[in-house]
């Protein structure tokens, strides 16, 4: 059972572009909103994450926005730059547990100059 | 920084084998998570452990076992080798909650297994 959906699987952007990545959730019990990145031959590095009672969370150019009635949020990347082509992961996790997260699927982002 | 290493980077084991991958933190960190990555599949979690020798499964323990004797050490045990088990393993470990606070992740750089 996939609990965070995760798209798309793969996305190409032009350098300056903006880069969008959805995802969706169906557990209302997830109060937290991490987004993961990983470059190749590394392991995921938490990037940026959200709580439910914000709509949206600016770092630099990384922006998670965030609609809980829908039960959707996002990950913009602005001015996308050859460096940020990685792996993105979404995930959702219960802060009242042991921590344990559940992931998306992943997006791979090409990012070409 | 807080590091997680894993013992090794590639594993060529065959079927039927026993198999151990060892995972270290060094940040005393009470949460340790061992992983796998499929490509469409995302991470799957196999088992977590929240202190030394307690552990819970995760979403697909089928198939394996893991042991934490130590704090540092969270090893995962293939009972015996199956094609069907390889994949990317990575490790991770984070602190323990404390409310309102939720503690990231950290990863190692993952195990790459294959099984022939």
């Amino acid at each position: 059972q996939q609990q965070v959906k995760q798209s798309p699987q793969s996305l190409i952007v032009q350098k300056g572009g903006i880069s969008i990545i959805n995802c969706a959730y169906e557990n209302t019990a997830f109060d937290y909103f991490p987004w993961y990145q990983q470059f190749p031959g590394k392991g995921p590095a938490l990037l940026i994450a959200i709580r439910p009672d914000v709509s949206e969370k600016k770092e630099g150019r990384f922006t998670i926005s965030f609609n809980k009635s829908a039960k959707q949020f996002s990950l913009h990347i602005m001015d996308s730059q050859p460096g940020d082509s990685a792996t993105y992961f979404c995930a959702a996790s219960n802060s009242g547990g042991y921590q344990k997260v559940t992931f998306g699927t992943g997006t791979k982002l090409q990012v070409i100059p | 920084d807080v590091k997680v290493t894993q013992s090794s980077r590639y594993l060529v084991k065959r079927t039927g084998e026993k198999v151990f991958l060892e995972c270290v933190q060094d940040m005393d960190h009470e949460n340790m998570f061992w992983y796998r990555q499929d490509p469409g599949l995302g991470l799957r979690l196999i088992y977590f452990s929240y202190d030394v020798k307690m552990k819970e499964k995760g979403d697909i323990p089928e198939g394996y076992s893991v042991s934490r004797e130590k704090k540092e050490r969270f090893s995962l045990i293939l009972e015996s080798a199956s094609t069907n088990q390889t994949s990317m393993y990575l490790c991770a470990s984070s602190l323990q909650s404390r409310l309102p606070f939720f503690y990231e992740q950290y990863f190692g750089p993952g195990t790459r297994l294959t099984v022939t």
